[in-house]
């Protein structure tokens, strides 16, 4: 959906530097998810944020990724130290509520580790 | 046993025919329902969504939810090859996340 923006679109890094993926909820929405989807395969939940709180990380790995949603701008997924296996599709949804609300997603960003 | 669960694909069905998608989820706590399409390389577009038990109709889509059975299904009536894309079933508990099955990819041939 048009109104969840994401940026960049696609993002080169080579091994060991740092990632930041930019989510700008639809207008209106103060619930972001940011899922993972690697090729070939299904998304994967990572991290569920309302407005200054986490509310589910179950899906974040241990180490190297944090995710915020600051009270201004834009939701953050950073990713630190990159290797080859973070090259993936990383999508960002939200949504008006929590639970049985429908969420939208943006159109990506498309990271490569080389 | 994966939380989401689709039928294996790829599906191919032939233009008009109806194609039919299968999902099933282990959480009986699961209170919403959603598919998606993506079309390779695009992001999930949210095509249907069912919260009661029953058919929920929209054009030529219809989801079919069984709670008990832990069952959801997409119908698509006079398949289009611009349907060919992948369908992702997505469950949500009350606790706001979306879980996805891997998805179902849908081959509509002229």
């Amino acid at each position: 959906n048009a109104g969840v923006m994401q940026n960049p679109r696609h993002l080169v890094r080579r091994r060991g530097q740092e990632a930041r993926l930019r989510c700008s909820p639809m207008k209106g929405h103060s619930h972001v998810y940011w899922y993972r989807q690697l090729p070939e395969e299904g998304l994967k939940f990572m991290v569920y944020l309302q407005k200054e709180n986490i509310i589910d990380e179950s899906g974040m790995p241990k180490e190297r990724f944090s995710a915020e949603f600051p009270k201004e701008g834009p939701s953050i997924l950073r990713i630190q130290q990159v290797v080859r296996g973070d090259s993936a599709a990383y999508f960002c949804a939200s949504s008006p509520g929590q639970g049985d609300t429908e969420a939208f997603f943006g159109q990506g960003t498309r990271l490569t580790v080389v | 046993q994966k939380e989401v669960e689709q039928n294996s694909g790829p599906l191919s069905v032939p233009e008009g025919a109806i194609a039919s998608l299968n999902c099933t989820y282990s959480d009986r706590g699961s209170q919403s329902f959603f598919w998606y399409r993506q079309y390779s390389g695009k992001s999930p577009e949210l095509i249907m969504f069912i919260y009661s038990n029953g058919d929920k109709e929209d054009g030529r889509f219809t989801a079919q939810l069984n709670k008990a059975s832990q069952y959801v299904s997409l119908l698509i009536r006079d398949s289009q090859p611009s349907d060919s894309a992948t369908y992702l079933c997505a469950v949500n508990t009350n606790a706001g996340k979306s879980t996805f099955g891997d998805g179902t990819t849908l081959t509509v041939k002229p």
